[in-house]
Parts: structure tokens; C-alpha cells; sequence
């Protein structure tokens, strides 16, 4: 089945504490992206990448990175967590920006 | 700063009627548009996408219209049904000066009266 897959689900971390947040794809997707989605302000892209070794900076990319060292997996990385980093985080894939991207199914962050 | 936005954040209608989510962007360049739909608990799921070079696209119920004069986009569901209760994203792409995906609305969440 094809699908975009993350985890973990749901995580309460605390501050400064690291974490990673995976994601992975099984359908060859060349574009990888991460969006977080807060209440009222809908979904904002963190980081994106458009094939491996290539990654560029969102609309929010401040406290996150990422890497692309092979096409299916595209982790997120908090290095130091804080709290307005609380929010339900998607990542999705796509052949190219022009075309459907398809959304994992959501991991729900809490950073106390 | 936002460049795509919608007109409602709620939109409540009766069972069997037809619904219109409408949408604006400002930014002249947009190439693609897409209508995600979004239910509780899930990841947005794609509905109906149109290119720029095209102003009517129609799905199996939904119909997306894009008014470049006006850069307008709306999606119309015919017939709506209990299933369709979400909120609903527009979402734009632009693909001049660096490809960095997409731009979401804030949604609008339909509402369906029985």
C-alpha cells in the first residue's frame, strides 16, 4: 500500500530535550516536506526537499532540521525543544511541487 | 505572510444541498492549486487540483473553479453528504524563483445539518 508513514504518533517531550520525528515513504517521491498546523494558522511548511542531499528552509524552519541521506526518509530533528514548538506535525511526499502530495498521518508533539 | 486565504472559517449546510469553499490568493505567479480535505484526527487528503492554464476542472461530485482575473479559486461539492464534514485547505504553488511547495489557507471547516 502506498502511504507516508511517521512516528511516533503522539510525544511529550520536555524542554531541551532532542527528539526525531521519522517519516517515510514508499513510493520512489523525489519531494519530501514537513508542515506543522496550529490552530488558526493552518499549515505552515518547516523544511522540504527536493531529492536526496537536498534540503531547503520552509516558512518556519527556526529550531528544526532535517536530512535526506536516502529518498524514502526524511526525519525531523529538534535539537532543543520549547514549548511553542507544541503542534500536530505532517510530513508528505510527492513526485515534484506540481503534483498531489500525499500526507502522513500526523504526529501530535506536546514540549513541556 | 499568507498569500492564500479563505473567505469563511465555517460553512454549515443542509444535507443534499450543494456547498461552495472559496479561496484567494495574491500572488499572480501561482501555477497550481489543490483542494485538500481534512478529517478529525487525520492527515489532509487530496480532493481536486487544478493548473493555471486551466479555469474548470470537475472530480466525481467536486468541481474546482480558478479565476485568474480575480485570483479566486472555489471548490463546489454537489449533493453533500454526512461523509463530508472536514475542513477543507486550499493550497497554491509557486514554481518561480525555487520550488518550495506549497502554501495553505487556514480552511474552512463544513459543517453538514441532517
Amino acid at each position: 500500500e502506498a502511504q507516508v508513514t511517521q512516528n511516533p504518533r503522539y510525544l511529550i517531550t520536555v524542554t531541551g530535550k532532542k527528539l526525531t520525528v521519522t517519516c517515510s515513504q514508499n513510493m520512489n517521491h523525489e519531494y519530501m516536506s514537513w508542515y506543522r498546523q496550529d490552530p488558526g494558522l493552518g499549515l505552515r511548511q518547516i523544511y522540504y526537499s527536493m531529492n536526496v542531499e537536498v534540503t531547503d528552509k520552509g516558512d518556519v524552519p527556526e529550531g528544526y532540521k532535517v536530512s535526506r541521506k536516502e529518498k524514502r526518509n526524511f526525519p525531523l530533528i529538534l535539537e532543543s525543544p520549547s514549548p511553542n514548538q507544541t503542534s500536530l506535525y505532517f510530513c508528505a511526499s510527492s513526485h515534484g511541487t506540481l503534483n498531489e502530495q500525499f500526507f502522513g498521518p500526523g504526529t501530535r508533539l506536546t514540549v513541556l | 505572510g499568507e498569500s492564500v486565504g479563505l473567505h469563511l472559517p465555517t460553512l454549515s449546510v443542509q444535507e443534499g444541498d450543494n456547498s461552495i469553499i472559496n479561496c484567494a490568493y495574491s500572488n499572480s505567479a501561482s501555477d497550481y492549486f489543490i483542494w485538500y480535505k481534512q478529517e478529525s484526527g487525520k492527515g489532509p487528503q487530496f480532493i481536486i487540483d487544478i493548473r493555471s492554464n486551466m479555469d474548470k476542472r470537475q472530480g466525481q461530485r467536486v468541481t474546482v473553479l480558478l479565476n485568474k482575473t480575480v485570483k479566486h479559486l472555489s471548490l463546489q461539492i454537489a449533493a453533500t453528504q454526512p461523509g463530508d464534514s472536514a475542513v477543507y485547505f486550499c493550497a497554491e504553488t509557486r514554481t518561480g524563483g525555487g520550488a518550495d511547495g506549497l502554501t495553505f489557507g487556514k480552511g474552512t471547516h463544513l459543517i453538514i445539518q441532517p
